[in-house]
């Protein structure tokens, strides 16, 4: 099976850098993203990593090591509206060919002013 | 807007009935992925088509089923509802079967929001 372990809610200050970790056991890994979701909302792509190293998309970066099953998603430049919960989803080879990404339970991130 | 369409996006019901929820996918997308939500949890995958096929299987229960259709807008039929199953159901797509392409993404929509009582 799979399973992916993030930090429930991590808290920070307007400005601020604040980092997400997850680490993962799977078989077939292919490569891991994060998504946010705001209040119960779709959601939405914000990065990927298939191989080792620092992916980086303007206030946001995501890290992989593939070698110690892990990643994090960096936030720089804190702003309200990043308050949201951020998911990691290992993307996995499934049979039938498909590579399906399976979701942690999300860290509720929270902004304060 | 993702351009992925699901309805109804509230729907409140009771035990032990059925209901269908529809989505239909981004233009141009053949791969349809339904997934769970329940209270503070992740999101739990439950099954994928890709263009009209069954492609994957989750944690569905033997009392959902889904199907997609030729013109691509899959459903999710729920039946025999119990109180657990009050959740958000997502339905997502991707251009292939491989979940996004290059970079795994997956376009959401915003959700149906299923109580039942």
């Amino acid at each position: 099976g799979q399973s992916l372990e993030q930090p429930s809610e991590v808290t920070a200050v307007e400005g601020a850098i604040v980092q997400i970790n997850c680490t993962y056991q799977t078989s077939g890994f292919y490569g891991l993203s994060w998504y946010q979701q705001h209040d119960g909302g779709a959601p939405t792509f914000l990065s990927y990593n298939a191989l080792d190293g620092l992916e980086e998309t303007g206030r946001f970066s995501s890290f992989l090591s593939r070698s110690d099953s892990y990643g994090y998603l960096l936030l720089q430049e804190l702003q309200m509206k990043d308050s949201a919960s951020y998911f990691c989803a290992v993307r996995a080879h499934a049979s039938g060919g498909s590579y399906i990404p399976t979701f942690g339970r999300g860290t509720s991130l929270i902004v304060h002013p | 807007d993702s351009g992925v369409t699901q309805t109804p996006k509230h729907l409140i019901t009771a035990t032990g009935q059925r209901v269908t929820l529809r989505c239909s996918p981004r233009s141009g997308d053949l791969s349809v992925y339904w997934y769970q939500q329940s209270l503070d949890q992740g999101l739990q995958f439950l099954i994928q088509y890709y263009n009209g096929e069954e492609r994957a299987k989750g944690n569905i229960l033997e009392r959902f089923s889904a199907q997609q259709f030729p013109d691509l807008h899959s459903e999710l039929n729920l039946s025999s509802l119990e109180l657990g199953d009050s959740a958000l159901y997502f339905c997502a797509s991707s251009v292939g079967s491989g979940a996004g392409g290059n970079t795994g993404e997956l376009f959401f929509g915003e959700g149906s929001r299923l109580t039942v009582l």
